[in-house]
C-alpha cells in the first residue's frame, strides 16, 4: 500500500528563521512522482514542485529547496528566511505512474510564521 | 494556462436536499478529473476518478449512490451530493489532468480547482 507521512502537524517559527517540513513516503513501485502543495487560508491548492522517482537532484527555487532521498524515502521541503506570507498548510503527495495521476496526500503540516 | 474552475464556490443547503458542484477545465481538455474531499484540519481524500464518457471509479468507502459523478465532456465534470446531511459538510475540490502530455512536461500532473465549501444545515 502507498502512504505519505508528514509527522509534523504544526510548526511555528519567527520570521526570517529557516524551517524544514518533513515528508516520508511508502511505495513498492519504482516509478512515481512526489509533489508539494501549499494551501493558504483561501483553500486553493498551489503547486510548488513535482519530482519523479528517477531524479534525485535537489532543487532550489528562490527561498524554497527540496531534498529528495530515495534511500530514506524522504522528500523534505525547506523554506529559508521564512516570511509571514509563507503561513499555510503544506501537503506532500505521491502519485504512481500506473494509476492515472491520482494523488495520495500526507496529513499536512500547518506552518505559522510570526512577525 | 491550465485553469480549473469550480461552481459554486460555497453553498449552504438544508438537510435532505441535493447539491450539484461543477468542475470545468477552462483552457485544456481534461481526460480525467478527480474529486477530493477535505474535512476541517484534515488532508485531502480522493473520492473518485472520473474519465470522460465512462463511469467514475470510486475509492473504497465512498458511496457511489450518494455522490453521483458525471463527466459528460472533456471540460466538465459534476459531483452531485444526493440527500445531503450535516456530516457531508466539507470542502470539495476537483482536479483535472490531460494525461501524459502534462506530466512529461514536468509540470504538475493535476490542476486543481479553487474548491467548493458545502455546509448542510
Amino acid at each position: 500500500a502507498q502512504k505519505v507521512t508528514q509527522a509534523q502537524t504544526e510548526i511555528s517559527v519567527v520570521e526570517k528563521e529557516d524551517v524544514t517540513l518533513d515528508c516520508v513516503y511508502e511505495t513498492r513501485d519504482t516509478t512515481y512522482y512526489l509533489f508539494w502543495y501549499k494551501q493558504p487560508p483561501s483553500g486553493e491548492l498551489v503547486f510548488l514542485i513535482r519530482r519523479n522517482s528517477f531524479d534525485e537532484q535537489n532543487e532550489i527555487s528562490g527561498r524554497y529547496s527540496w531534498n529528495f532521498q530515495k534511500s530514506t524515502s524522504s522528500f523534505n521541503f525547506t523554506i529559508t528566511a521564512s516570511q509571514v506570507v509563507d503561513s499555510a498548510v503544506y501537503f506532500c503527495a505521491l502519485s504512481l505512474y500506473n494509476q492515472g495521476g491520482k494523488l495520495i496526500f500526507g496529513q499536512g503540516t500547518e506552518l505559522s510564521v510570526k512577525p | 494556462g491550465a485553469v480549473v474552475s469550480q461552481h459554486p464556490s460555497w453553498v449552504i443547503c438544508k438537510s435532505g436536499t441535493s447539491v450539484k458542484i461543477e468542475c470545468r477545465s477552462l483552457d485544456f481538455q481534461a481526460t480525467t478529473m478527480f474529486w477530493y474531499r477535505q474535512f476541517p484540519k484534515q488532508s485531502l481524500m480522493l473520492m473518485a476518478t472520473s474519465n470522460e464518457g465512462s463511469k467514475a471509479t470510486y475509492e473504497q468507502g465512498v458511496e457511489k449512490d450518494k455522490f453521483l459523478i458525471n463527466h459528460a465532456s472533456l471540460t466538465l465534470s459534476t459531483l452531485t451530493v444526493t440527500s445531503a446531511h450535516p456530516e457531508d459538510s466539507s470542502f470539495y475540490i476537483c482536479s483535472a489532468t490531460s494525461g501524459l502530455a502534462v506530466t512529461m512536461s514536468g509540470r504538475s500532473a493535476q490542476f486543481f480547482g479553487p474548491g467548493t465549501r458545502l455546509t448542510v444545515l
